[in-house]
């Protein structure tokens, strides 16, 4: 698709279930982060990947959350046992490669998940 | 400590005023630096990167000063479309971006 793709774009779970959040990136792009924004806050990294691989998962807040990238293309946050402080924009981002430099590789957001837990 | 420190806001502007933001950060190792606009409920874009020169983008100019870890933005001629909150970021290495809290701006008629 022409950009990154967030679904769903809202999601109110009660405390304690399971939800999963996916991110569908740009085609091509090989990196994809995940963040979480919380209300007033600038975006919190959570994790990274290279490819299929988690390269950085030090945002994980705990071991309630995981992410997958199983064929390198779509990524799937998982949080288990929700709690009310995970409520949150939920964020992703891909991108075309690492980078260290001043470009930003074509560094692009999808529009978020907002999450509710009750 | 947080990485990425910016004015706390909110900066309330005439039209047509110019106004400045600043930020720091606490990584001296950092190599690249960039600013972000947040707009209500939607996702953050790249408004401009900031290269060690300084760089101007229209009514934007960003500034870097690497020896005291300060970066700015500088609006000029502000317009009502510049309401948003503005994001201060640094690569954390591997585009790891590090977001300051954001300065939230809203220009008044």
């Amino acid at each position: 698709g022409a950009g990154v793709s967030q679904t769903p774009s809202n999601k109110v779970t009660e405390k304690g279930k399971y939800v999963e959040l996916r991110c569908d990136p740009i085609s091509g792009h090989t990196a994809l982060y995940w963040y979480r924004q919380s209300l007033g806050q600038g975006p919190e990294f959570l994790i990274y990947f290279q490819g299929t691989g988690a390269a950085d998962d030090s945002g994980l807040p705990n071991d309630r959350f995981f992410a997958v990238r199983p064929e390198g293309s779509v990524s799937t946050l998982k949080i288990q046992r929700t709690e009310r402080g995970d409520s949150a924009v939920y964020l992703c981002a891909s991108s075309l490669g690492p980078g260290t430099g001043q470009r930003d590789y074509g560094y692009t957001f999808g529009s978020g998940t907002r999450l509710t837990v009750v | 400590r947080k990485e990425v420190e910016q004015d706390p806001g909110p900066f309330n502007v005439p039209e047509g005023a110019t106004v400045a933001f600043n930020c720091t950060y606490s990584n001296s190792a950092s190599q690249s630096f960039f600013w972000y606009r947040q707009d209500c409920r939607k996702e953050p874009k790249l408004l401009m990167s900031v290269y060690s020169s300084g760089n101007e983008d229209g009514r934007f100019t960003a500034q870097l000063n690497r020896a005291s870890q300060y970066i700015s933005l500088l609006i000029r001629d502000s317009k009502l479309s510049d309401s948003a909150t503005y994001l201060c970021v640094v690569n954390g290495g591997y585009n790891k971006l590090i977001f300051g809290a954001g300065t939230r701006l809203a220009v008044h008629p």
